[in-house]
């Protein structure tokens, strides 16, 4: 059974802070590893897909690092904005399979 | 196109009671997955199409859960004799290949 775990659970930062968040996964078996951002009554929105060991993903002030040996990710904010303020959830899929197993989240509150 | 709908955005239901969801995917794409939120947890998997075949069902699926895509568009997700513990957010999402989920926003369930 895979576990994805995400930490921490919440943060609180001022805006402008700079912050990162932690998903660990079991590293056999991988295909690759998911990041989505998910506002209240929104959609997840999807951030980054990461298949690569050692992969580094940039979009605007967000992102990703991936070590798929150890079976971890970053995804790092740089300047944190009010509309920054979601649930991120990274996702890890297997080889072999199209589902993809969730972590519970990160819920970022970025305070003005 | 609008990305993936789901219909409706919210439902209240009586325990005992059958309801329906319903899915609309991107166009073009030909896999259609549904997972299931509960309070505090991340997405978990629940059933995946690739056009009309029904390929991987989670244990979560229990026989009062019935999903289909009749003519590889559309999905409809039903459950029937609804319990509390089904109250949750019932997420939809479709793919082309294995490296871009595009998510619904939900059905939000309440069962009373």
């Amino acid at each position: 059974i895979l576990n994805v775990e995400q930490s921490p659970q919440s943060l609180h930062v001022q805006e402008g802070d700079s912050t990162n968040f932690t998903c660990s996964f079991p590293s056999s078996n991988f295909y690759a590893l998911h990041w989505y951002r998910w506002e209240t009554a929104k959609s997840p929105e999807a951030l980054f897909v990461m298949t690569l060991n050692g992969d580094e993903k940039k979009k605007g002030r967000i992102s990703a690092t991936l070590n798929t040996k150890e079976g971890y990710s970053y995804l790092y904010i740089k300047g944190s904005q009010p509309e920054d303020s979601a649930t991120y959830l990274c996702a890890h899929s297997g080889a072999g399979s199209y589902q993809l197993t969730f972590g519970k989240g990160t819920k970022l509150s970025v305070i003005p | 196109d609008t990305g993936v709908s789901q219909d409706p955005r919210h439902k209240i239901t009586k325990r005992g009671q059958n309801v329906t969801f319903r899915c609309d995917p991107i166009s073009e794409h030909n896999r259609l997955y549904w997972y299931r939120q509960t309070l505090g947890q991340g997405p978990e998997f629940l059933t995946y199409f690739q056009n009309e075949a029904q390929l991987e069902k989670s244990r979560l699926l229990s026989d009062r859960f019935s999903a289909e895509r009749p003519k590889g568009s559309f999905s409809t997700l039903e459950i029937q004799r609804t319990e509390q513990g089904d109250s949750a957010m019932y997420l939809c999402a479709s793919s082309l290949n294995r490296d871009g989920y595009t998510f619904g926003s939900g059905t939000r369930l309440t069962v009373v």
